[in-house]
Protein backbone atom coordinates (compact mmCIF):
# COMPACT_ATOMS: atom_id res chain seq x y z
CA UNK A 1 0.00 0.00 0.00
CA UNK A 2 1.09 3.51 -0.33
CA UNK A 3 2.55 5.40 2.25
CA UNK A 4 1.30 8.60 4.05
CA UNK A 5 2.43 11.12 1.62
CA UNK A 6 3.49 14.90 2.92
CA UNK A 7 4.33 18.01 1.31
CA UNK A 8 6.66 20.19 1.30
CA UNK A 9 9.74 18.09 2.22
CA UNK A 10 11.45 21.67 3.41
CA UNK A 11 10.40 25.08 3.81
CA UNK A 12 12.20 27.95 4.84
CA UNK A 13 10.23 31.15 5.96
CA UNK A 14 10.98 34.45 7.90
CA UNK A 15 9.22 35.16 11.19
CA UNK A 16 5.49 36.40 11.00
CA UNK A 17 4.96 34.55 7.55
CA UNK A 18 2.51 32.03 6.80
CA UNK A 19 3.23 28.85 5.67
CA UNK A 20 0.60 25.11 4.95
CA UNK A 21 1.48 21.73 4.89
CA UNK A 22 -0.01 18.95 3.38
CA UNK A 23 -0.66 15.56 4.15
CA UNK A 24 -2.50 12.73 2.21
CA UNK A 25 -2.97 9.46 4.94
CA UNK A 26 -3.27 5.85 3.61
CA UNK A 27 -6.51 5.06 2.02
CA UNK A 28 -8.96 3.96 4.17
CA UNK A 29 -7.37 5.45 7.36
CA UNK A 30 -10.08 6.94 9.26
CA UNK A 31 -7.81 8.46 11.82
CA UNK A 32 -4.96 11.30 11.08
CA UNK A 33 -2.87 12.69 13.38
CA UNK A 34 -0.40 16.28 13.11
CA UNK A 35 2.77 16.28 15.12
CA UNK A 36 5.29 18.57 16.06
CA UNK A 37 9.38 17.28 16.55
CA UNK A 38 11.56 19.85 17.51
CA UNK A 39 15.04 18.89 17.06
CA UNK A 40 16.40 16.59 20.27
CA UNK A 41 12.91 15.75 21.16
CA UNK A 42 10.27 13.46 20.37
CA UNK A 43 7.27 14.11 18.37
CA UNK A 44 4.09 16.01 20.55
CA UNK A 45 0.81 15.88 19.62
CA UNK A 46 -0.98 18.98 17.72
CA UNK A 47 -4.18 17.37 16.37
CA UNK A 48 -6.33 14.52 16.33
CA UNK A 49 -8.85 13.89 13.15
CA UNK A 50 -11.52 11.22 13.12
CA UNK A 51 -12.88 11.66 9.36
CA UNK A 52 -13.00 15.34 9.23
CA UNK A 53 -14.14 15.77 12.85
CA UNK A 54 -11.23 17.06 15.36
CA UNK A 55 -11.35 14.74 18.13
CA UNK A 56 -7.81 16.29 20.17
CA UNK A 57 -6.60 19.61 19.05
CA UNK A 58 -5.42 20.55 23.44
CA UNK A 59 -1.94 20.87 22.66
CA UNK A 60 -2.94 23.04 19.06
CA UNK A 61 -1.74 26.39 19.16
CA UNK A 62 -4.96 27.92 18.18
CA UNK A 63 -3.76 32.09 18.12
CA UNK A 64 -1.99 30.96 15.20
CA UNK A 65 -2.03 27.22 14.42
CA UNK A 66 -4.91 26.01 12.11
CA UNK A 67 -5.88 22.47 10.53
CA UNK A 68 -8.49 20.97 8.32
CA UNK A 69 -9.22 17.60 7.13
CA UNK A 70 -11.58 17.90 3.70
CA UNK A 71 -13.81 15.47 2.94
CA UNK A 72 -12.28 13.47 6.10
CA UNK A 73 -8.99 12.56 3.71
CA UNK A 74 -6.53 15.23 3.27
CA UNK A 75 -5.49 17.37 5.42
CA UNK A 76 -4.24 20.94 5.41
CA UNK A 77 -2.25 22.42 8.45
CA UNK A 78 -1.60 26.19 8.66
CA UNK A 79 0.79 28.64 10.69
CA UNK A 80 0.38 31.75 10.20
CA UNK A 81 1.97 33.95 11.31
CA UNK A 82 4.80 32.11 12.24
CA UNK A 83 7.71 32.18 15.00
CA UNK A 84 11.13 30.95 15.65
CA UNK A 85 10.31 28.55 17.85
CA UNK A 86 7.98 26.90 15.13
CA UNK A 87 11.26 25.65 13.81
CA UNK A 88 10.72 21.69 13.65
CA UNK A 89 9.87 19.07 11.76
CA UNK A 90 5.62 18.41 11.31
CA UNK A 91 4.58 14.79 10.93
CA UNK A 92 1.82 13.42 9.77
CA UNK A 93 0.35 9.84 10.38
CA UNK A 94 -2.65 7.70 9.86
CA UNK A 95 -4.13 4.85 11.23
CA UNK A 96 -7.30 2.66 10.57
CA UNK A 97 -9.68 2.99 13.16
CA UNK A 98 -8.91 -0.42 14.89
CA UNK A 99 -8.09 -1.66 17.98
CA UNK A 100 -4.50 -2.82 18.16
CA UNK A 101 -3.74 -0.84 15.00
CA UNK A 102 -0.41 1.08 14.80
CA UNK A 103 0.50 4.13 13.14
CA UNK A 104 1.53 4.65 9.79
CA UNK A 105 4.04 8.08 9.55
CA UNK A 106 5.14 10.28 6.72
CA UNK A 107 8.61 11.60 6.21
CA UNK A 108 7.64 14.63 7.45
CA UNK A 109 7.73 18.51 6.57
CA UNK A 110 11.52 20.27 7.82
CA UNK A 111 10.20 23.94 8.54
CA UNK A 112 13.07 26.49 9.25
CA UNK A 113 11.73 29.63 10.32
CA UNK A 114 14.73 32.39 10.04
CA UNK B 1 -1.31 7.23 29.37
CA UNK B 2 1.85 5.74 31.64
CA UNK B 3 5.41 7.43 31.27
CA UNK B 4 7.92 5.50 30.47
CA UNK B 5 11.56 5.50 30.82
CA UNK B 6 14.53 4.70 28.68
CA UNK B 7 18.23 5.44 28.43
CA UNK B 8 19.27 8.29 26.65
CA UNK B 9 21.65 6.10 24.66
CA UNK B 10 23.23 3.11 24.20
CA UNK B 11 25.35 1.48 21.68
CA UNK B 12 26.17 -2.25 19.85
CA UNK B 13 28.19 -4.28 18.05
CA UNK B 14 26.56 -4.85 13.86
CA UNK B 15 25.74 -8.48 14.39
CA UNK B 16 24.71 -8.70 17.66
CA UNK B 17 21.81 -8.98 19.85
CA UNK B 18 20.73 -5.44 21.15
CA UNK B 19 18.68 -5.00 23.97
CA UNK B 20 16.32 -2.08 24.70
CA UNK B 21 15.19 -1.48 28.40
CA UNK B 22 12.52 0.22 29.39
CA UNK B 23 10.69 0.93 32.53
CA UNK B 24 6.80 1.53 32.77
CA UNK B 25 6.47 0.55 36.59
CA UNK B 26 3.05 2.97 36.96
CA UNK B 27 1.47 0.86 33.38
CA UNK B 28 -2.57 -0.11 33.56
CA UNK B 29 -3.76 -3.12 33.17
CA UNK B 30 -5.65 -2.29 29.76
CA UNK B 31 -2.22 -0.61 28.86
CA UNK B 32 -0.02 -2.14 25.81
CA UNK B 33 3.72 -1.74 25.28
CA UNK B 34 4.98 -0.12 22.18
CA UNK B 35 7.83 0.26 20.34
CA UNK B 36 8.35 2.71 17.33
CA UNK B 37 11.84 3.47 15.50
CA UNK B 38 12.75 6.50 14.40
CA UNK B 39 15.57 6.87 11.50
CA UNK B 40 17.50 9.71 10.00
CA UNK B 41 15.34 12.07 8.54
CA UNK B 42 12.08 9.81 8.53
CA UNK B 43 8.97 9.73 10.51
CA UNK B 44 8.96 6.83 13.24
CA UNK B 45 8.10 3.07 12.48
CA UNK B 46 5.97 0.84 14.26
CA UNK B 47 8.21 -2.16 15.44
CA UNK B 48 6.33 -4.39 17.58
CA UNK B 49 3.65 -4.22 21.07
CA UNK B 50 2.56 -6.48 23.42
CA UNK B 51 0.02 -6.35 26.49
CA UNK B 52 1.29 -9.14 28.52
CA UNK B 53 3.58 -12.51 26.83
CA UNK B 54 6.37 -12.12 24.67
CA UNK B 55 6.00 -11.32 21.41
CA UNK B 56 8.42 -12.03 17.78
CA UNK B 57 7.62 -10.42 14.67
CA UNK B 58 10.09 -10.31 11.65
CA UNK B 59 11.60 -7.33 13.04
CA UNK B 60 12.23 -7.69 16.65
CA UNK B 61 11.14 -9.35 19.80
CA UNK B 62 9.34 -7.96 23.04
CA UNK B 63 10.03 -9.34 26.14
CA UNK B 64 7.42 -7.59 28.95
CA UNK B 65 8.42 -8.61 32.76
CA UNK B 66 5.20 -10.59 34.73
CA UNK B 67 4.65 -8.06 36.74
CA UNK B 68 4.52 -5.82 33.32
CA UNK B 69 6.74 -2.56 35.41
CA UNK B 70 9.41 -3.22 32.45
CA UNK B 71 10.20 -4.63 29.29
CA UNK B 72 12.98 -5.11 26.88
CA UNK B 73 12.81 -4.61 23.18
CA UNK B 74 15.25 -7.21 21.39
CA UNK B 75 17.15 -6.57 17.70
CA UNK B 76 18.56 -10.26 17.58
CA UNK B 77 21.35 -9.36 14.77
CA UNK B 78 21.63 -5.74 15.25
CA UNK B 79 22.59 -3.74 11.46
CA UNK B 80 24.07 -0.42 10.42
CA UNK B 81 20.44 0.45 9.47
CA UNK B 82 19.38 -0.36 12.99
CA UNK B 83 20.68 3.15 13.71
CA UNK B 84 17.68 5.04 15.25
CA UNK B 85 15.99 6.15 17.85
CA UNK B 86 13.71 3.87 19.72
CA UNK B 87 10.70 4.92 21.40
CA UNK B 88 8.46 2.77 24.29
CA UNK B 89 5.19 3.95 24.81
CA UNK B 90 2.46 2.84 26.40
CA UNK B 91 -1.04 3.07 25.68
CA UNK B 92 -4.49 1.78 26.09
CA UNK B 93 -5.22 0.22 22.61
CA UNK B 94 -8.67 1.68 21.87
CA UNK B 95 -9.12 2.65 18.29
CA UNK B 96 -8.11 5.99 17.70
CA UNK B 97 -6.27 6.70 21.09
CA UNK B 98 -3.26 8.95 20.40
CA UNK B 99 0.36 8.13 20.60
CA UNK B 100 2.67 9.75 23.38
CA UNK B 101 6.39 9.92 22.56
CA UNK B 102 8.57 10.07 24.96
CA UNK B 103 12.84 11.41 24.62
CA UNK B 104 13.58 7.67 23.08
CA UNK B 105 16.72 5.81 23.25
CA UNK B 106 19.36 6.88 20.50
CA UNK B 107 20.88 3.62 19.52
CA UNK B 108 24.13 3.71 17.14
CA UNK B 109 25.42 0.45 15.66
CA UNK B 110 28.96 0.25 15.23
CA UNK B 111 30.89 -2.19 12.54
Amino acid sequence: EAGVAQSPRYKIIEKRQSVAFWCNPISGHATLYWYQQILGQGPKLLIQFQNNGVVDDSQLPKDRFSAERLKGVDSTLKIQPAKLEDSAVYLCASSLDRVNYGYTFGSGTRLTVV
Amino acid sequence: DAKTTQPTSMDCAEGRAANLPCNHSTISGNEYVYWYRQIHSQGPQYIIHGLKNNETNEMASLIITEDRKSSTLILPHATLRDTAVYYCIVRVAAAGNKLTFGGGTRVLVKP
